[in-house]
């Protein structure tokens, strides 16, 4: 079984929908947690941050955890075209060791 | 903040030439980075770790003589494919992370495209 269990999509939305991307995870130990947004050819770019559970909101995106269910979810507010690129979740336990998913490809139709 | 320069951006080199990639991290300072390599569509595989004045680990099945990596200070490290081949072909994308905070987020720089001809 894979640390990191992500959907490789492809994702199409109409623009302005609202975009769940999620991640599962099987090593109860991953304390952080992180989004990448990764646009072709280019490397990724954190979106956001989390260290254990809850939610964490920074402008049209949302970050939430549930450890108890090893599931991490990524949402997108009124999606713009711009948003289409593919999403990288990403855990670790430690400082420095990180697992990555497979990445969500997603494009946001005008 | 938290900028990660990475050059070249692309590269062409003739098979059996060795091909040095840069990684800077720009505004802060870093004491891991990290190797990546990234094939179309898939996600990143992580080649080596680097910390600053120390050897390279690398993950199992990547050769540490073909690639070779510094870390020779907190803001700088660098990969060098030596006698590439066209099975070499691929992008490589280095991540830093800083000393400032622990357990902080990676920062990735914008990859490097190599072909081997």
């Amino acid at each position: 079984q894979k640390e990191v269990e992500q959907d490789p999509g492809p994702l199409s939305v109409p623009e302005g929908a609202i975009v769940s991307l999620n991640c599962t995870y099987s090593n109860s130990a991953f304390q952080y947690f992180m989004w990448y947004r990764q646009y072709s050819r280019k490397g990724p770019e954190l979106l956001m941050y989390t260290y254990s559970s809850g939610n964490k909101e920074d402008g049209r995106f949302t970050a939430q955890v549930d450890k108890s269910s090893k599931y991490i979810s990524l949402f997108i507010r009124d999606s713009q075209p711009s948003d289409s690129a593919t999403y990288l979740c990403a855990m670790g336990v430690t400082g420095n060791q990180f697992y990555f998913g497979t990445g969500t490809s997603l494009t946001v139709i005008p | 903040g938290a900028v990660v320069s990475q050059h070249p951006s692309w590269v062409i080199c003739k098979s059996g030439t060795s091909v040095k990639i840069e990684c800077r991290s720009l505004d802060f300072q870093a004491t891991t980075m990290f190797w990546y390599r990234q094939f179309p569509k898939q996600s990143l595989m992580l080649m080596a770790t680097s910390n600053e004045g120390s050897k390279a680990t690398y993950e199992q099945g990547v050769e540490k003589d073909k690639f070779l990596i510094n870390h020779a200070s907190l803001t700088l490290s660098t990969l060098t494919v030596t006698s590439a081949h066209p099975e070499d072909s691929s992008f490589y994308i280095c991540s830093a992370q800083t000393v400032a905070v622990y357990n902080s987020p990676l920062h990735f720089g914008n990859g490097t495209r190599l072909t081997v001809t």
